[in-house]
């Protein structure tokens, strides 16, 4: 079975890192690409970009390229969120999504990210 | 603003059909495979189409899905108020990006 094991909640404040996890079982972690996907508050799916396990070949929607990094480790099957410089606007829910081809197909539980002073 | 345009909400009573709408350009779904997901409150999106039409093992046949052109349609069968959710239709560009529509909240009365 598939599965996406997310890290937990977080509480940050601006200014501050943070790297977010997701832990993958049940398939072949390094023969698919693995997304990462933001939602606001009430708001709908972004796609914020995705790597591939076997080479860390790594695609950014242009809107967060340059504000989060997307690395793996594929000795542990993990992949990995990352921020330098969290803003209050990256308050939301953030998922990993496996992606068979460009379409995400299983999604991790989620990991709400809350920035605030 | 999202790079498919779906109805922000659409309603039906149980046992009825509905159909939810997916708008794109030749450059996303012209092109490309579209995918639908179901999204209950405060839980993961869940793939219910893909492909256009397949269903993943475990999805009632009551869910459907087809493409014509740059458009793409979910329709449900036999509503149930178990259904309400939010639906999500989704594809890649020409950049091997995913996008997603804007999401419809679907109310069954």
């Amino acid at each position: 079975e598939v599965q996406l094991l997310q890290s937990g909640a977080e509480g940050k404040k601006p200014g501050e890192s943070l790297r977010i996890s997701c832990k993958a079982s049940g398939y072949r972690f390094t023969t698919y690409w693995l997304g990462w996907v933001r939602q606001m508050p009430g708001k709908g799916l972004e796609w914020m970009g995705v790597i591939y396990p076997d080479d860390s070949d790594t695609r950014y929607n242009p809107s967060f390229e340059g504000h989060v990094t997307i690395s793996v480790d594929k000795s542990i099957n993990t992949a990995y969120l990352h921020w330098n410089n969290l803003d209050v606007s990256d308050s939301a829910m953030y998922y990993c999504a496996r992606q068979d081809g460009a379409i995400p197909d299983y999604w991790g539980q989620g990991t709400l990210v809350t920035v605030s002073s | 603003q999202s790079d498919l345009t779906q109805p922000p909400s659409v309603s039906a009573a149980p046992g009825q059909r509905v159909t939810i709408s997916c708008s794109g350009s030749s450059s996303d779904i012209g092109d490309n495979s579209v995918s639908w997901y179901q999204q209950f409150p405060g839980t993961a999106p869940q793939l219910i189409i893909y492909e256009n039409d397949k269903r993943p093992s475990g999805i009632p046949d009551r869910f459907s899905g087809s493409k014509s052109g740059t458009s793409a349609t979910l329709v449900i069968t036999g509503l149930q108020t178990g259904d309400e959710a939010d639906y999500y239709c989704g594809t890649w560009d020409s950049t091997l990006s995913a996008v997603f529509g804007g999401g419809t909240k679907l109310t069954v009365l």
